[in-house]
């Protein structure tokens, strides 16, 4: 079956404007991550969804970063008034559910570049 | 979020050769522990995971050491294509769900 679908697979935006990613989970996965990785850095957790509970939100690195997830499947990350700091690679994983040894799927990721 | 801790690297080992990569996590309450891959400019994979009895995968063998709080994974006869970096990824129980931190991530080079 198809894995988690990112897009779009690379985005150049000019500093302050908003940017919306993309993600598609694996059909039947009820969990959900996004992830930001800078060059040379490991990941970064930002926001997580279990079906129908309030997301965690607790990674997101400021009020310009909002995330939603509508009818448990599709995400959407929004970055508004980008900036530099914001080029990275984010990267969306979905899982069967958040629950012990349960592996996490990762897309190919968004390759953001603010300029 | 707690920490994941890893040595950067990178290894440097020839064709053949045994490596091991050591991991450190900090919240003692961690349930579950895993070693993923990720190649240049990929998303990082699923490698194994990782058991408290330990666990082995073809030259592939993990093991977890609770009382230390650190993660093994040990390559042996290494291949041109383990090259890749190695994240190790720790999970504790946050309102009864796993959310993975990833550490930094072991660059492994193998070479002829």
């Amino acid at each position: 079956g198809a894995g988690v679908s990112q897009s779009p697979s690379n985005k150049v935006t000019e500093k302050g404007k908003d940017v919306e990613l993309r993600c598609d989970p694996i059909s039947g996965h009820t969990a959900l991550y996004w992830y930001r990785q800078s060059l040379g850095q490991g990941l970064e957790f930002l926001i997580y969804f279990q079906g129908n509970s309030a997301p965690d939100k607790s990674g997101l690195p400021s009020d310009r970063f909002s995330a939603e997830r509508t009818g448990g499947s599709v995400s959407t990350l929004t970055i508004q008034r980008t900036q530099q700091e914001d080029s990275a690679v984010y990267l969306c994983a979905s899982s069967l559910e958040a629950r012990r040894n349960t592996e996490a799927f990762f897309g190919q990721g968004t390759r953001l570049t603010v300029v | 979020r707690k920490e994941v801790e890893q040595d950067p690297g990178p290894f440097n080992v020839p064709e053949g050769a045994t490596v091991a990569f050591n991991c450190t996590y900090s919240n003692s309450a961690s349930q579950s522990f895993f070693w993923y891959r990720q190649d240049c400019r990929k998303e990082p994979k699923l490698l194994m995971s990782v058991y408290s009895s330990g666990n082995e995968d073809g030259r592939f063998t993990a093991q977890l050491n609770r009382a230390s709080q650190y993660i093994s994974l040990l390559i042996r006869d290494s291949k041109l294509s383990d090259s890749a970096t190695y994240l190790c990824v720790v999970s504790d129980a946050s309102g009864g769900s796993y959310i993975p931190t990833f550490g930094r991530g072991t660059s492994l080079i193998v070479h002829p």
